[in-house]
């Protein structure tokens, strides 16, 4: 059962544009959640995150937004830059006894940006 | 830093064979995990350990993946018998606490069973 899902395998942007990759999730004690970026031959990397209490948190040129009630997050890259191309993939986490610490990831959104 | 360092960076072997992957986590982490990467289901999570201690271990697929912390530097992750199903690329990852879900991640190793 996934319970974090990135419905899109992938996504082309042009420079300058912006973009929007989008995460759906099911479980509804999951109350943190996360963006990481992938490069090839590399692990993933932390790039922003967002609290359940929050419906929006911004870091420069990354916004992550996040509607509760419809269980969906997206993150917003403005202006997309050619470096931004890597795979992007969702995190989830619930608060409480083992739960802390686990983070359960969606399957990845691959983004091109063309120069 | 030098970050969470993983080893081997690839390693390929025959179905039967045992297969031992090391991680070594950042200085001060307590928090140390596994995760496996696939087509098919991603990334998931194997186990984690909190304090050197397993945490919680329902990610391990079979008996045939055993995990180990002997101490709060080092971490193996054990495949024996090896199968081909079990090619992925095998990611360690530490964190500061058990409450801080920012994780670093290591480069991973890149697993083939032939």
């Amino acid at each position: 059962d996934q319970q974090v899902k990135q419905n899109s395998p992938s996504l082309s942007v042009q420079e300058g544009r912006i973009s929007i990759l989008n995460c759906d999730y099911t479980n509804s004690m999951f109350d943190y959640f996360l963006w990481y970026k992938k490069y090839p031959a590399e692990g993933p990397t932390f790039l922003i995150s967002i609290s359940s209490i929050k419906d929006k948190n911004e870091d420069g040129r990354f916004t992550v937004f996040l509607n509760k009630s419809a269980k969906h997050l997206s993150l917003h890259i403005v202006p997309s830059q050619p470096g931004d191309s890597a795979v992007y993939f969702c995190a989830a986490s619930a608060a409480g006894g083992t739960s802390y610490g686990k983070l359960t990831f969606g399957q990845g959104t691959i983004l091109t940006v063309h120069p | 830093d030098a970050g969470v360092i993983q080893s081997p960076r690839h390693e390929v072997t025959e179905m039967g064979q045992e297969v031992t992957l090391r991680c070594k986590p950042i200085s001060g982490h307590n928090s140390l995990f596994w995760y496996r990467q696939t087509m098919m289901r991603g990334l998931e999570l194997l186990i984690y350990f909190n304090n050197n201690v397993p945490i919680d271990d329902s990610g391990m697929p079979e008996d045939r993946f055993s995990a180990k912390m002997p101490n709060a530097s080092f971490s193996t992750l054990k495949i024996q018998p090896s199968e081909p199903r079990d090619s992925a690329v095998y990611f360690c990852a530490s964190s500061g606490t058990a409450f801080n879900e920012k994780l670093f991640f290591g480069s991973g190793t890149q697993l083939s069973v032939l």
